[in-house]
């Protein structure tokens, strides 16, 4: 059975730094593009970033550029989002995704951690 | 960016009703179209890819159709379990983002 499961979330003041991880089991992790989505309270859906199985095609929302770096570690089947400059308005519950191997829609999810960006 | 524009973005209906959601996108996008549906506190179910491909154990009142730059979600039979919020997404370019809409509420009439 597919398992993510994000940790990492919490407060940080506005221009501070948090660390996401998700670890994956139950696939082959170095297998597959992993992506991160989020979502603000009450809001909808915004995809965030993804990286291919082995690293060599990273993108970015327009949103996070320059301040986000996503990564991944194979062989400890885990996937990263290092935050930095947190604004307010990346304030939300991050979701780890993984898609099905023929395009970016996400088929697992995991259950999210809420990143709240407040001084 | 790709931008994807559902309708509504909320209404009522009851169970047994038939009802359609619509998503647009600014510019073709072939059939990179995935709906989702989500639930209070829960993270998104996948329901149809490829506009119009069931995701494995969705139940066959689902159906989505649609290309280029127009697209339908459709339920045949509302059940109680369908009342949630449903998304569309694009994955056809990464440029701007794999764009979603903004949802479509569906509430209890």
């Amino acid at each position: 059975e597919v398992q993510l499961v994000e940790s990492g979330g919490g407060l940080v003041k506005p221009g501070g730094s948090l660390r996401l991880s998700c670890a994956a089991s139950g696939f082959t992790f170095s297998s597959y593009s992993m992506n991160w989505v989020r979502q603000a309270p009450g809001k909808g859906l915004e995809w965030v970033s993804s990286i291919s199985s082995s690293s060599s095609y990273i993108y970015y929302a327009d949103s996070v550029k320059g301040r986000f770096t996503i990564s991944r570690d194979n062989a400890k089947n885990s996937l990263y989002l290092q935050m930095n400059s947190l604004r307010a308005e990346d304030t939300a519950v991050y979701y780890c995704a993984r898609d099905r191997g023929s395009g970016s829609y996400y088929a697992y999810w995991g259950q999210g951690t809420l990143v709240t960006v407040s001084s | 960016a790709i931008r994807m524009t559902q309708s509504p973005s909320s209404f009522s209906a009851s169970t047994g009703d038939r009802v359609t959601i619509t998503c647009r996108a600014s510019q073709g996008i072939s059939s990179y179209l995935a709906w989702y549906q989500q639930k209070p506190g829960k993270a998104p179910k996948l329901l149809i890819y490829a506009a119009s491909t069931l995701q494995s154990g969705v139940p066959s009142r689902f159906s989505g159709s649609g290309s280029g730059t127009d697209f339908t979600l459709t339920i045949s039979c509302l059940q109680s379990e369908d009342f949630a919020t449903y998304y569309c997404q694009q994955y056809y370019s990464y440029l701007g983002g794999y764009t979603f809409g903004q949802g479509t509420k569906l509430e209890i009439k």
